[in-house]
């Protein structure tokens, strides 16, 4: 089955403690992406990745860090967790990232998300 | 990069037409206009996009203004099912989705 998951589930840390979120996709997608929602700021992304060892900071990257050092897998890691990152993350990922002229192929640019990580920082 | 405008909450009764709305006055000639809907606190679905015509599939259709400033989401048969987040998104470029806080559909019985 298609899918993006998403580990842990649920997780609840303390002020400092690093962690990682794994994330992985068996589609062969080239583009992968983090997000938080937060109640009443919808969702905002984190980074993105449009390939293999290509990253690229979204609209909230401080306090985050990513890898993509294979094109399944997209860890978020979160060195030294704060209560002000306490959210819901959500990763997901596409085929393909928009082509140099900028028009995207419809058939692969949907994006697909996994089903959340609920993190909480005490 | 544009940015969108949704109402935050809508109701439609079940079995007739759920008509929602965006503004994406500062759209550019390239960008597509992407609905998606979040049920509860699950992923978000992908519902359709488009770029200037209008465009059906199984789930909705979608109608963007000839001047592209504005776009309709039309499920034609809400059912309680569609009692969702829809957030409506313009494609950036260098790749970024920009989720607003989307608009909060129920469907009533």
């Amino acid at each position: 089955e298609a899918q993006v998951t998403q580990n842990p589930r649920y997780l609840i840390t303390v002020t400092g403690k690093k962690l990682t979120v794994t994330c992985s996709q068996n589609m062969n997608h080239e583009y992968m992406s983090w997000y938080r929602q937060d109640p009443g700021l919808g969702l905002r992304q984190i980074y993105y990745s449009m390939n293999v060892e290509v990253t690229d900071k979204g609209d909230v990257p401080e306090g985050y860090k990513v890898s993509r050092k294979e094109k399944r897998n997209f860890p978020l890691i979160l060195e030294s967790p704060s209560p002000n990152q306490t959210s819901l993350y959500f990763c997901a990922s596409s085929l393909s990232p928009t082509d140099p002229q900028g028009l995207i192929d419809k058939s692969t640019d949907t994006q697909y998300f996994g089903p959340g990580t609920r993190l909480t920082v005490l | 990069d544009a940015k969108t405008t949704q109402p935050p909450s809508m109701d439609c009764a079940e079995g007739r037409a759920a008509n929602l709305p965006c503004n994406h006055s500062t759209i550019s000639g390239n960008e597509y206009v992407y609905w998606y809907r979040q049920i509860h606190s699950q992923g978000p679905q992908y519902i359709i996009h488009g770029l200037k015509n209008n465009e059906t599939n199984e789930m909705a259709s979608l109608i963007i203004t000839e001047d592209r400033k504005s776009s309709t989401l039309i499920l034609p048969h809400a059912t309680l099912r569609d009692t969702a987040v829809y957030y409506c998104i313009v494609r950036a470029t260098g790749n970024q989705f920009y989720f607003g806080t989307g608009t909060s559909l129920t469907v009533i019985p």
